[in-house]
């Protein structure tokens, strides 16, 4: 079952901060984010795991609420860089990843 | 070290034909994945495999088939295309299922 993710778009001006948001309706083992620029493939960006500290890559952080099956994504002084489609996948038991819709995001001058 | 590759880069079908994407990695990972991707509907799993010799259905196998013979490559064969193919596949391999997962330049395919 895919995760829920939202907003499923949001536009930004530059230096402007976001939270993308992620549940799912099972127990969940891990949260993994990817970000996809148009026309190119999925890049990994970082993995949430169950009773981790919450993660760091440059301005983007994330993190896990265990409870309540969660997980945002914090985008801090957005860069035109920044733009593209963001997509958490979820892992829960034995059950390969599953990815959300994706959340498009666009960052303007 | 090419990472993961995919071929062709596009591809266009007429209803009824079988073809076959081919999917490489050379990083020695044990998990290959096989995904769709269709305008707002995100990235789908079709078939995915945690080692050489064992493949598994995702969430919409249908009108695919996969083989996992060498732990290097992962082909997905279309048995019979359809036009409801036609869309945006991406093969993914990670050293585990846990692990973060690198994905190829995937496949563009059109089905008339």
């Amino acid at each position: 079952q895919q995760p829920v993710q939202s907003p499923q778009a949001v536009i930004l001006r530059e230096g402007e901060d976001a939270v993308i948001n992620c549940s799912s309706s099972k127990a969940l083992y891990s949260v993994h984010w990817y970000r996809q620029k148009h026309g190119e493939a999925p890049v990994f960006l970082m993995i949430l795991l169950k009773g981790g500290e919450q993660k760091g890559h440059e301005k983007i952080s994330a993190s896990f609420n265990e409870k309540k099956q969660q997980s945002s994504l914090y985008l801090t002084a957005s860069q035109l860089s920044y733009s593209g489609t963001y997509f958490c996948g979820t892992l829960s038991g034995n059950t390969p990843l599953v990815f959300g819709k994706g959340t498009r995001l666009s960052v303007i001058a | 070290n090419a990472g993961v590759t995919q071929t062709p880069k596009f591809q266009v079908l007429k209803t009824g034909q079988s073809m076959t994407l081919q999917c490489a990695q050379d990083m020695n990972h044990e998990y290959m994945s096989w995904y769709r991707q269709d305008p707002g509907m995100g990235l789908r799993l079709i078939h995915y495999s945690v080692g050489a010799g064992i493949t598994d259905q995702g969430e919409v196998p249908n009108g695919y088939n996969v083989s996992r013979s060498t732990t290097e490559d992962f082909p997905l064969r279309l048995l019979s295309a359809a036009p409801s193919q036609t869309s945006v596949y991406f093969c993914a391999s990670s050293y585990r299922r846990t692990y973060e997962q690198y994905f190829g330049p995937g496949t563009r395919l059109t089905v008339t």
